[in-house]
């Protein structure tokens, strides 16, 4: 079955940079692109931007372009989103989401999410 | 990008009955929406696509409709079990939105 599993929380400084993982299983992971979404607590939902791993394409949020960047290792299945210049408003879940077919446009498979606390 | 308003915020409810949770476009989105339940301390989970098309495993007292701009989630007798936040998402135009969330809770 299809599993998407994130790595453990973070506890960063401000001014700093973290990078969070997605290792996929259960699929070709080549075959599906990955979509990233950031969940600020009690807050709504936010696209941040998706990455295809087979051609290495990505699209970005324009409100996150410059503070995510995504990228795929095909050898580990696992995707990445490094977060830069990292502020208390960084701090949130942030969610790895995969589509249930190719062209989907809804998130069928979630990550458990990344818990990022921002705090000197 | 476009908005999607959700409303109500909140939400109380007695078991059995039947609740609707609204969820408005500021364009027309073709029918491009999905919804969401996500129970507290877990990841969302995909109730609905396609405005109406009822994903895998999901129970069938949850039901969606709606078209153009304006949409709903039905939730037919209500369970226990169906106490959580529930957020709509249009697919149809980058970047993807979301609505803001309605917290459903039990009386």
């Amino acid at each position: 079955q299809v599993q998407l599993q994130q790595s453990g929380a973070e506890l960063v400084k401000p001014g700093s940079s973290v990078k969070l993982s997605c290792k996929a299983s259960g699929y070709t992971f080549t075959d599906y692109a990955m979509k990233w979404v950031k969940q600020r607590t009690g807050q709504g939902l936010e696209w941040i931007g998706v990455i295809d791993p087979e051609i290495d394409a990505t699209a970005y949020n324009e409100k996150f372009k410059g503070k995510a960047t995504l990228t795929a290792d095909t050898s580990s299945n696992t995707a990445y989103m490094e977060l830069s210049r990292l502020t208390s408003e960084d701090s949130a879940v942030y969610y790895c989401t995969r589509p249930s077919t190719v062209a989907a446009g809804w998130f069928a498979y979630w990550g458990q999410g990344t818990l990022v606390t921002v705090s000197s | 990008d476009i908005q999607m308003t959700q409303s109500p915020a909140s939400l109380s409810a007695s078991l059995g009955e039947t609740v609707t949770i609204e969820c408005r476009a500021s364009e027309d989105i073709y029918s491009n929406l999905a919804w969401y339940q996500q129970k507290p301390g877990n990841s969302p989970q995909l109730l609905i696509y396609d405005a109406n098309s009822l994903a895998d495993g999901v129970p069938s007292r949850f039901s969606g409709s709606g078209s153009g701009t304006q949409y709903s989630l039905k939730i037919n007798s209500l369970q226990s079990e169906d106490v959580a936040s529930y957020f709509c998402q249009q697919y149809n135009n980058y970047p993807f939105t979301f609505g803001s969330g309605t917290k459903l809770e039990i009386k």
